[in-house]
């Protein structure tokens, strides 16, 4: 998985709960994305982090909301406002921007509602 | 609107043949077009990636074309095998950005 961890794997959760996905880089990249995967649809970018304390939406960020306080990790926390919160997340990291660089994928987790 | 289109949505084949997957996009301005290899439950892995003035790059069994006039890419899988299953995705990067597009996926399965 190219040095991207992904934690946990699976996660439930309740209605009205937050949770928070973990992704983890030991790649000294400078960008990480969260995208959102369901069945039958392309990858939907959430959130984009370019460098440290700076990060933009993307196209589906309703709902989420992320912090990049330390190079390495880039946490996404899936609020009680997101009503259809069930999918795969993907995080990625990259050099520089996504327009021009590779993007490495961590192996995901899959999010439930109870 | 900004669009990739693969086909087919998905496809059998035995062990050993050779198949050949299409992506037709209609992303402008164009900067670089990558596929990538998704097994079940796992993320992402890219194959290649190639900019406007590439028509043809290989990676092992792989070989991906590009025709940046008709807006067409192909990926072409030779001697399939088991480990071919898996769903491949073609991501059209818009120019002068950070834009990602992504295509749905053609999923393969490759039988003995």
């Amino acid at each position: 998985d190219g040095g991207i961890t992904q934690s946990p794997k699976y996660l439930f959760r309740k209605e009205g709960q937050n949770v928070t996905l973990s992704c983890e880089q030991n790649l000294n990249h400078d960008a990480m994305y969260w995208y959102r995967q369901d069945p039958g649809q392309g990858l939907r970018l959430i959130y984009y982090s370019q460098i440290v304390n700076d990060f933009q939406k993307g196209d589906i960020a309703e709902g989420y909301s992320v912090s990049r306080e330390k190079k390495e990790s880039f946490p996404l926390t899936v609020t009680s406002a997101q009503k259809n919160p069930t999918a795969f997340y993907l995080c990625a990291s990259s050099i520089g921007g996504q327009g021009l660089n590779i993007q490495y994928f961590g192996a995901g987790t899959r999010l439930s509602v109870l | 609107k900004n669009q990739v289109e693969q086909s087919p949505q998905s496809l059998i084949i035995l062990e050993g043949k050779n198949c050949t997957l299409q992506c037709n996009y209609t992303v402008s301005p164009f900067s670089n077009l990558r596929w990538y290899k998704q097994d079940t439950g796992r993320g992402p892995v890219s194959l290649t990636i190639m900019t406007f003035s590439e028509n043809t790059k290989s990676n092992r069994r792989y070989t991906a074309t590009l025709d940046a006039d008709t807006k067409q890419s192909s990926l072409h899988i030779t001697a399939s095998q088991l480990s071919d299953s898996a769903s491949y995705i073609c991501v059209v990067s818009l120019g002068g950005g950070n834009k990602l597009t992504f295509g749905t996926g053609t999923q393969l399965k490759v039988e003995l």
